[in-house]
């Protein structure tokens, strides 16, 4: 059992560049989300999805895309990298809402994105 | 939205020591409220959460208190250990809508010395 997984650890990006963040989880997880974390900053919601072809914004999700095609992936997309997207990005998962009581939200290590 | 202000952003204490953070949140309909502790290169992992119809959780040395009236919640941490050196976020939850989205404080990094 993996959890939550991510890839890549470490990127660096020059300005302009697209890449995409992968997140998977085999918890069967229906809720997953998107989170940047800037240094000495809680953590920001960018995107999240509450199931497979549903997606929705949160708190700053200007920059940035998401799909989720399958219960398991929700990769985040980067088009037009700018500097001030550095930051940490973390994908996390959990049960829908009320799901027998099991509300925890798990976290994957995280993504380091630098952008010069 | 809901917003979740979190205090002190540094905590240094003595080892064996208690430790206390707290956090207010500002929408009265969130009901779940978690305690996330993040060791340095890794992600957030849960150590402890409460929901509101609950006043107190304790699980060994930790332990949460929520006031739903005052709109507060704070983690206690007794007999502190280095390893307990880590940042700390709490986070709050709404109970309406279809999401079940997390809304977290700025965190309090916790050393422990010697």
């Amino acid at each position: 059992n993996a959890g939550v997984t991510q890839t890549p650890k470490f990127r660096i990006l020059k300005i302009g560049q697209s890449m995409t963040l992968q997140c998977t989880q085999d918890m069967n997880h229906n809720y997953m989300y998107w989170y940047r974390q800037d240094p000495g900053m809680g953590l920001k919601l960018i995107y999240y999805s509450v199931g497979a072809g549903i997606t929705d914004k949160g708190e700053v999700p200007n920059g940035y895309n998401v799909s989720r095609s399958t219960t398991e992936d929700f990769p985040l997309r980067l088009e037009l990298a700018a500097p001030s997207q550095t930051s940490v990005y973390f994908c996390a998962s959990s049960y829908a809402r009320e799901h027998g009581g099991k509300t925890e939200a798990f976290f994957g290590q995280g993504t380091r994105l630098t952008v010069v | 939205g809901e917003n979740v202000e979190q205090h002190p952003s540094t905590l240094s204490v003595q080892e064996g020591d208690s430790a206390v953070i707290k956090c207010t949140y500002s929408d009265s309909a969130s009901n779940y409220f978690p305690w996330y502790k993040q060791e340095l290169g890794k992600g957030p992992q849960l150590i402890i959460d409460i929901r509101s119809n609950v006043g107190e959780k304790k699980d060994q040395r930790i332990a949460v208190t929520l006031n739903k009236t005052a709109k507060h919640f704070s983690l206690h941490i007794t007999e502190t250990q280095p390893e307990d050196s880590a940042v700390y976020f709490c986070a709050a939850r709404e109970s309406t809508g279809t999401a079940s989205k997390l809304t977290f404080g700025t965190g309090t990094r916790l050393q422990v010395t010697l």
